[in-house]
């Protein structure tokens, strides 16, 4: 059971590159999430989804896109990257019983 | 808006001795607060959690408190280890918000020997 596993660890984008970080659990969770974290600051929520195919925007979702075609996969989407996007993202996950979410180790990603 | 606030950005405390991190909170619709400990490069771990019809949740060395009136809430840690060292979140979500974590900007605490 590896939990949620995030891929890539790094990445060093030039302004105006695209890319996509991928989020993979397999807790067979229905909701799935994408948070960023800015140094001295706290976890900000992208965005997020209840299930298979839902998705919905969270506090800062602007410059981001995501799809959710399976349970296991939400990957996120940056197009036009930008400098403010540099930061450290971590993909969760958790039951929609309650409890806690769970999250994976992180992509750090600096836009130059 | 931060609608959940750590005032302070780092603690230290001696090895054996009781941390004690402060959360508090604006929204009054969070019905549900966590305490989630992060080591470097790591994501994330949930630690403890409490309901919003408790004010008492205990868990081994952790134990969380919540005075909904005062809308705050705080963790202590009894004997404090110097494996405790690490950055503490506070979160808090609301039974609307689709389970929607709001996090506060953490606290780091240093245990020293």
């Amino acid at each position: 059971n590896a939990g949620v596993t995030q891929t890539p660890k790094f990445r060093i984008l030039k302004i105006g590159q695209s890319m996509t970080l991928q989020c993979t659990q397999d807790m067979n969770h229905n909701y799935m999430y994408w948070y960023r974290q800015d140094p001295g600051m706290g976890l900000k929520l992208i965005y997020y989804s209840v299930g298979a195919g839902i998705t919905d925007k969270g506090e800062v979702p602007n410059g981001y896109n995501v799809s959710r075609s399976t349970t296991e996969d939400f990957p996120l989407r940056l197009e036009l990257a930008a400098p403010s996007q540099t930061s450290v993202y971590f993909c969760a996950s958790s039951y929609p019983e309650g409890g806690s979410e769970y999250f994976g180790p992180g992509t750090r990603l600096t836009v130059t | 808006d931060q609608q959940v606030k750590q005032n302070s950005p780092s603690l230290s405390v001696q090895e054996g001795r009781i941390s004690i991190l402060n959360c508090d909170y604006t929204n009054s619709m969070f019905d549900y607060f966590l305490w989630y400990k992060k080591y470097p490069a790591e994501g994330p771990t949930f630690l403890i959690s409490i309901s919003s019809i408790k004010d008492k949740n205990e868990d081994g060395r952790f134990t969380v408190f919540l005075n909904k009136s005062a809308k705050h809430l705080s963790l202590h840690i009894v004997p404090s280890q110097p494996g405790d060292s690490a950055v503490y979140f506070c979160a808090a979500r609301s039974i609307q918000g689709a389970q929607k974590l709001v996090f506060g900007q953490g606290t780091r605490l240093t245990i020293n020997p």
